[in-house]
């Protein structure tokens, strides 16, 4: 247990939806990240939040885009759903400071989307 | 961040020691090796990491090559619930404009037999 939570666990929606993901970070922890999991393949980065703001992002478009909250907890709203976003929506959190930048990630248990 | 390479699949008998190998031979000096994993639909587990010298915590040993060109994860005395795909990811040091990512490869499948 890591102590990142995610919800909601599993989620069903039709193509062109929207849908927000949501997720408490570690407490202490001052940053979160997302990724997505296709299946069969290894996560992949797709933004991260840091004090509220983005602090980087991948190769995703910007139908995908998200929020930080002042308890840094944070959201994750994708748009105009396709069939492709079906995947394991992860959330990691982690205790970045400016002095101490290269901190472990700690992953919650993910939210799987499917798209119909 | 450097490339690396793991084999697609490894079995270990119960109570043996699990090795998995992998290469980063592109790695740079300023970038760490870190060790995930994941137990089937559930989120990856961080493990271990290191820069250049041996780790070692409750979970598993990190061996990193004199050259730092490759790695191996051991894992003492595997069990059943060892089994999963084991991620080896090298990463720089934080770049504050481009986020702290960690870029997964295909990872692992680590079998672990009875």
């Amino acid at each position: 247990e890591t102590g990142v939570t995610q919800s909601p666990t599993h989620l069903i929606k039709t193509r062109g939806q929207q849908v927000t993901l949501r997720c408490s970070s570690q407490s202490g922890h001052n940053t979160v990240s997302w990724y997505q999991q296709a299946l069969g393949q290894g996560p992949q980065f797709i933004f991260q939040y840091y004090r509220e703001e983005e602090n980087g992002r991948g190769n995703f478009p910007p139908r995908f885009s998200g929020l930080q909250f002042p308890n840094y907890s944070s959201e994750l709203n994708v748009n105009a759903l396709e069939l492709d976003d079906s995947a394991l929506y992860l959330c990691a959190s982690s205790p970045k400071t400016w002095d101490r930048p290269q901190e472990t990630q700690y992953f919650g248990p993910g939210t799987r989307l499917l798209v119909l | 961040d450097a490339k690396t390479t793991q084999p697609p699949s490894m079995d270990c008998a119960e109570g043996r020691a699990a090795n998995l190998p992998c290469n980063h031979s592109t790695i740079s000096g300023n970038e760490y090796v870190y060790w995930y994993r994941q137990i089937h639909s559930q989120g990856p587990q961080y493990i271990i990491h290191g820069l250049k010298n041996n780790e070692t915590n409750e979970m598993a040993s990190l061996i990193i090559t004199e050259d730092r060109k490759s790695s191996t994860l051991i894992l003492p005395h595997a069990t059943l619930r060892d089994t999963a795909v084991y991620y080896c990811i090298v990463r720089a040091r934080n770049q504050e404009t481009s986020g702290s990512r960690l870029t997964f490869g295909e990872g692992t499948q680590l079998t672990v037999n009875p």
